[in-house]
């Protein structure tokens, strides 16, 4: 079955630190698409990246970076020099079948001026 | 572009009224939506897919008589709370994809905060 598991529920930082978040995936489908969000305290999810099971490339988009393993089954997304807007609840997804997203558990970043 | 949007934003009820919940894609179409609950402190549970024109499907341990899901158009899904009890406190999220777009890709809409008194 398919699973996201985001081990660190809660991470503190003091800012412009960095910080990884981790992620590790469970699926035995060979096409599958790996997501972050971003939920911050008014709620509303905001799309931080999309990455099909073909592309292990790196990605790079300003002080955000995700490095995505195929061998470790891991995606894991790092914030360089974090800034206090970066506090909020990461989310990690994997889409199954029918664009149905399974969410990961969320890691809690608190970025400490 | 690609804008989703909720209406309530937030409600509060008491219990056993039924309190339904829009989503709209705003600039797009929508052949699919979905329908999403987060409890305090939790994650996103998939609760329902919902298909324009068709019935929508529900996942395991989802009751459908009690959370009604219409999908009548390309750009409205409506989930209706029937009955709502304590419990049904949430924060609900939908989503949307667009009909035609790149797959997997959904658009979600700032959530309806639900509580039941």
């Amino acid at each position: 079955a398919q699973k996201v598991t985001q081990a660190q529920t809660e991470i503190s930082v003091v800012e412009k630190e960095d910080v990884t978040l981790d992620c590790v995936y469970e699926t035995r489908d060979t096409t599958y698409y790996l997501f972050w969000y971003k939920q911050p305290p008014s709620g509303e999810l905001v799309f931080l990246i999309r990455r099909n099971s073909f592309d292990e490339q790196n990605e790079i988009s300003g002080r955000y970076s995700w490095n995505f393993q195929k061998s470790t089954s891991s995606f894991n997304f790092t914030i360089t020099a974090s800034q206090v807007v970066d506090s909020a609840v990461y989310f990690c997804a994997l889409s199954e079948g029918y664009n149905k997203l399974i969410f990961g558990t969320g890691t809690l970043l608190a970025v400490q001026p | 572009g690609a804008v989703v949007s909720q209406h309530p934003s937030w409600v509060i009820c008491k219990s056993g009224t039924s309190v339904k919940i829009e989503c709209r894609s705003l600039d797009f179409q929508a052949t699919t939506m979905f329908w999403y609950r987060q409890f305090p402190k939790q994650s996103l549970m998939l609760m329902a897919t919902s298909n324009e024109g068709s019935k929508a499907t529900y996942e395991q341990g989802v009751e459908k008589d009690k959370f009604l899901i219409n999908h009548a158009s390309l750009t409205l899904s409506t989930l209706t709370v029937t009955s709502a009890h304590p419990e049904d406190s949430s924060f609900y999220i939908c989503s949307a994809l667009p009909a035609g777009g790149l797959a997997d890709t959904q658009y979600f809409g700032p959530g309806t905060r639900l509580t039941v008194l």
